[in-house]
């Protein structure tokens, strides 16, 4: 069975600082990996996802992330942090079967 | 335009009483799924469906039903409420057509249940 690992359970950044969320998985196959964020109060939204080719992929907001087969990550980015990007950030590991499996999540803090 | 709606949003309910947590997708997405969301667990499967009349349990299908009698709706049912089912539930679909497709979520809004 698929897993996510997300190793860092709250970051606080400053506004216009760059922001780097850690993801690591476990699963067998070539994996299929999304980032989702949840503003408060709010469902999921799709940011970014992987499934082959190009390993940097560009998502909403400005985010990327990278898929490193050899680290089994994929890590979250952006250079540089607005205020409306304090949310949490689940990164989650999909599979031929549709199922979803999803990370803890990280909080991220925007202090100006 | 097309959404995933839940409901209520909020629900406060006694210990042993059955509740039903409502979604309705108007995507026309052939998977349905129900997520709960906990402090430190992040999102866990409590069942999903492929299609009408499919259902399937997940990692913590305890204590939950579900049933698919038509393609928008997938109704969440707790037979008897515990304490331990106090959450933030969330309901998704995907679309069935292809693996990039069908592994593409869209969530509702959530609904909270507080259980006492």
């Amino acid at each position: 069975a698929q897993s996510v690992t997300q190793p860092d359970i709250h970051i606080t950044v400053s506004e216009g600082a760059s922001l780097e969320l850690r993801c690591n998985y476990s699963y067998g196959a070539t994996p299929y990996l999304f980032w989702y964020v949840q503003s408060p109060g709010q469902g999921l939204q799709l940011l970014l996802k992987y499934f082959s080719g190009d390993t940097l992929v560009q998502g909403i907001k400005g985010f990327e992330a990278e898929f490193k087969r050899s680290q089994s990550s994929f890590n979250l980015r952006k250079p540089s942090v607005h205020w409306s990007d304090a949310a949490e950030y689940f990164c989650a590991v999909g599979s031929n079967d549709y199922k979803l499996s999803f990370g803890a999540g990280t909080t991220v803090t925007v202090r100006a | 335009d097309a959404e995933i709606t839940q409901s209520p949003r909020h629900k406060i309910t006694e210990t042993g009483r059955q509740v039903t947590l409502a979604c309705h997708q108007t995507w026309n997405h052939n998977n349905m799924f129900w997520y709960r969301q906990d402090l430190g667990h992040g999102l866990r499967l409590i069942h999903y469906s492929y299609g009408v009349q499919d259902t399937n349990k997940g990692e913590v299908s305890d204590g939950y039903s579900v049933s698919r009698s038509n393609t928008e709706d997938l109704p969440l049912t707790l037979e008897s409420a515990a304490s331990s089912q106090t959450s933030v539930y969330f309901c998704a679909s995907s679309d069935g057509a292809g693996v990039s497709g069908a592994n593409v979520l869209t969530f509702g809004a959530g609904s909270r249940l507080t259980v006492l």
